[in-house]
């Protein structure tokens, strides 16, 4: 079935940096658009940005610019969230999720994954 | 930024109600605009899109309406497994940014 799995928990100090991996299955990776949203403990949601992994475009919301990074890997079906130089209030469930265009919702999630700043 | 605003913010509501919940946009956004249903410790589900549009497999009982900057969410007859907190989303221009949600609670 079409699903797609995040990378586990993750215990970071403040200034280091994570990556995030989002595996896509049953469906073509490069089909569809992969957002990411992460969502702070008892908070709502929060875009952070997208990439087209057909042609590694990539685009975030403004906030983050300059601390995060997504790339992919075709070969392996798997989309990538690199945030740097985090501080406790990074601290959040990191979610992925695929749309087919803007026009279209966010149809498909990760199962989320948690992570920590702390030092 | 797009800033969207949800109202209420909570609301406390019986099996079998119908309630409506809006989402205001700060600017157009034609249509571009998606509801999301999130119950505790799980990643959010996809209700409606482009407004309107029903998501596959998702009851027929969820409607939504509206254009340019206001919006709505309708439940028509309220299920217990409608309780959850709700989040509507502009895909117009990015941030894509999210309402702050509503938490649908039973009374």
């Amino acid at each position: 079935q079409v699903q797609l799995v995040q990378s586990g928990a993750e215990l970071k100090k403040p200034g280091a940096s994570v990556k995030v991996s989002c595996k896509a299955s049953g469906y073509t990776l490069t089909s569809y658009y992969i957002h990411w949203v992460r969502q702070a403990p008892g908070q709502g949601l929060e875009w952070m940005g997208i990439i087209n992994p057909s042609n590694d475009n990539t685009g975030s919301a403004q906030k983050f610019q300059g601390r995060v990074s997504m790339t992919r890997d075709t070969s392996a079906s798997t989309v990538y969230m690199e945030l740097s130089s985090l501080r406790s209030d990074d601290t959040a469930i990191y979610y992925c999720a695929r749309s087919s265009g803007s026009a279209y919702g966010m149809d498909v999630w990760g199962q989320g994954t948690t992570v920590t700043v702390s030092s | 930024d797009i800033q969207m605003t949800q109202s209420p913010s909570s609301l406390s509501a019986s099996v079998g109600d119908r309630v409506t919940i809006t989402c205001r946009a700060s600017q157009s956004i034609s249509r571009y605009l998606n509801w999301y249903q999130q119950k505790p410790g799980k990643a959010p589900k996809l209700l409606i899109y482009a407004a309107s549009s029903l998501q596959s497999e998702v009851p027929s009982g969820f409607s939504g309406g509206g254009s340019g900057t206001d919006f709505t969410l309708t439940i028509s007859s309220l299920q217990p497994e409608d309780f959850a907190t709700y989040y509507c989303q502009q895909s117009y221009s990015t941030p894509y940014t999210f309402g702050q949600g509503t938490k649908l609670e039973i009374k």
